[in-house]
């Protein structure tokens, strides 16, 4: 989706290196993640954020980090990679204004490898 | 062709035909359910979504069950095409105050053969 944007597409890096992936999304939407895929493990929540003062773990936070910089941008840290962060991440958002019905719209994904 | 998920994350059909991917949710208080496709390099895409008031709900040529007595889900694809091939998941989110918080399922691998 066009309007979720994540960059960098495609990252390589050494283990002990501090990273940092960007989202930013012209949805408009209060409600930000990210997510971490692994082959056969599907998609897993790392962090989530319902608006620019309130950030979350979610199940798989150890080793990371976020910073809401606005309503717009949510990035994602990794303060030191180590090679089992290598995966691929995304970067979702949400309106809760439809009640009970809450769709996430994605971005393209970043696959990063950590050597 | 139909998939029964977890335990068959792979399925093959041939063009033209009807194909049933398959998804059991884990937890009975889940009240909304939402089908994404993943093609390859790209992220999860919105296809369908069912609130746990209904049974069925239907798209264009897509149609997704919802049996909540044996928390399962079926997303159905009429007359399959190659463009249809991708990954498909699940994902069930659990009550409104606690916001979007969807646990999706591992996925089904479409394939779709000429």
């Amino acid at each position: 989706d066009a309007d979720v944007t994540q960059t960098p597409r495609n990252r390589i890096t050494k283990t002990g290196k501090r990273i940092m992936l960007e989202c930013s999304q012209t949805k408009g939407h209060d409600r930000m993640y990210w997510y971490r895929q692994d082959p056969g493990l599907g998609l897993r929540l790392i962090y989530y954020s319902f608006d620019v003062k309130d950030i979350n773990k979610g199940e798989i936070s150890d080793g990371y980090s976020v910073s809401r910089q606005a309503q717009a941008k949510f990035s994602l840290s990794l303060e030191s990679a180590i090679p089992n962060q290598t995966a691929l991440y995304f970067c979702a958002t949400s309106d809760p204004g439809l009640a009970g019905k809450e769709t996430q719209y994605f971005g393209p994904g970043t696959r990063l490898l950590v050597l | 062709g139909e998939s029964v998920g977890l335990h068959l994350p792979t399925l093959s059909v041939q063009e033209g035909d009807n194909s049933i991917i398959n998804c059991a949710y884990s937890n009975s208080a889940s009240d909304y359910f939402i089908w994404y496709k993943q093609e390859s390099g790209k992220g999860p895409q919105f296809i369908i979504d069912i609130r746990s008031n209904m049974d069925k709900r239907q798209g264009q040529r897509v149609t997704v069950l919802l049996n909540k007595t044996v928390k399962h889900l079926s997303l159905q694809i009429a007359a399959t095409q190659p463009g249809d091939s991708a990954v498909y998941f699940c994902a069930e989110n659990i009550g409104e105050t606690s916001g979007s918080r969807l646990t999706f399922g591992e996925g089904t691998q479409l394939t779709v053969n000429p």
